[in-house]
C-alpha cells in the first residue's frame, strides 16, 4: 500500500515562531489531507488539499502532487496550536485514508 | 470528555479468547470509526460506518469484525488475535460522511494486549 512519512516527528517551538511541517508519499493520491489532533481527542481538519496551495488564517497549505509532497506552515506560532499534525492520503484505489506517523508539536509561551 | 466513550479501559486477551471493544458517542453525529494506533507506527484506519453503510480498510484481517447496531453505538468483535494486533484502539464519532470531511472527535482508547 501508499507510504506516508511525516517530518519532523517532534517540534519545540516558542511562541510566535514559524514552522513548516512535512508529508511525503509513495504513489499518486486522490486527496490529502491535514489534520489537527488537540489534547482533547479531537481530530480537526485542517485542509483538504489534493493539490495547490490554500491558506486559512495562520496557516497554509502546498502540495506538489507530481513530486508526491505536501507542506503545512503555521505562521506566528500560539500555544493552542500544540498537539500532533497528521498528514492523511487517499490512494487511487479506494476511499480510505492512510495516514503518516504526525508531527507531535508543543509551542512554549 | 469529548461525547464519546470506549469500554474497556485496558484489555488483556490469550491468543484463543473472543473479546469485544465497544464504543458510544453522545454527540448525535452520523459517522463511527475505528482506528489502530501501534507503537512507533502510523494511525490505521480500520473502518467506517455512515449512515449504515461499511467501509473497510482491506489490510485488516477478518480476525476483526466491526458492528454498529446504530448511529450511537459501535463494537469490534475480536477472535484468535496474534500478539502483533496489542495495540490502542480508537474510536471516534464525526457529523458528516466517510473518514476526513469533518472533525472527528475521539475516545479515550482501549488498550489491548494480547499475550
Amino acid at each position: 500500500g501508499i507510504q506516508v512519512e511525516q517530518s519532523p516527528p517532534d517540534l519545540i517551538l516558542q511562541e510566535g515562531a514559524n514552522s513548516t511541517l512535512r508529508c511525503n508519499f509513495s504513489d499518486s493520491v486522490n486527496n490529502l489531507q491535514w489534520f489537527h489532533q488537540n489534547p482533547w481527542g479531537q481530530l480537526i481538519n485542517l485542509f483538504y488539499i489534493p493539490s495547490g496551495t490554500k491558506q486559512n488564517g495562520r496557516l497554509s497549505a502546498t502540495t506538489v502532487a507530481t513530486e508526491r509532497y505536501s507542506l503545512l506552515y503555521i505562521s506566528s506560532s500560539q500555544t493552542t496550536d500544540s498537539g500532533v499534525y497528521f498528514c492523511a492520503v487517499e490512494d487511487n484505489a479506494g476511499n480510505m485514508l492512510t495516514f503518516g506517523g504526525g508531527t507531535r508539536l508543543m509551542v512554549k509561551p | 470528555e469529548t461525547g464519546v466513550t470506549q469500554t474497556p479501559r485496558h484489555l488483556v486477551m490469550g491468543m484463543t479468547n473472543k473479546k469485544s471493544l465497544k464504543c458510544e458517542q453522545h454527540l448525535g453525529h452520523n459517522a463511527m470509526y475505528w482506528y489502530k494506533q501501534s507503537a512507533k507506527k502510523p494511525l490505521e484506519l480500520m473502518f467506517v460506518y455512515s449512515l449504515e453503510e461499511r467501509v473497510e480498510n482491506n489490510s485488516v484481517p477478518s480476525r476483526f469484525s466491526p458492528e454498529c447496531p446504530n448511529s450511537s453505538h459501535l463494537f469490534l468483535h475480536l477472535h484468535t488475535l496474534q500478539p502483533e494486533d496489542s495495540a490502542l484502539y480508537l474510536c471516534a464519532s464525526s457529523q458528516g460522511g466517510l473518514a476526513g470531511s469533518d472533525t472527528q472527535y475521539f475516545g479515550p482508547g482501549t488498550r489491548l494486549t494480547v499475550l
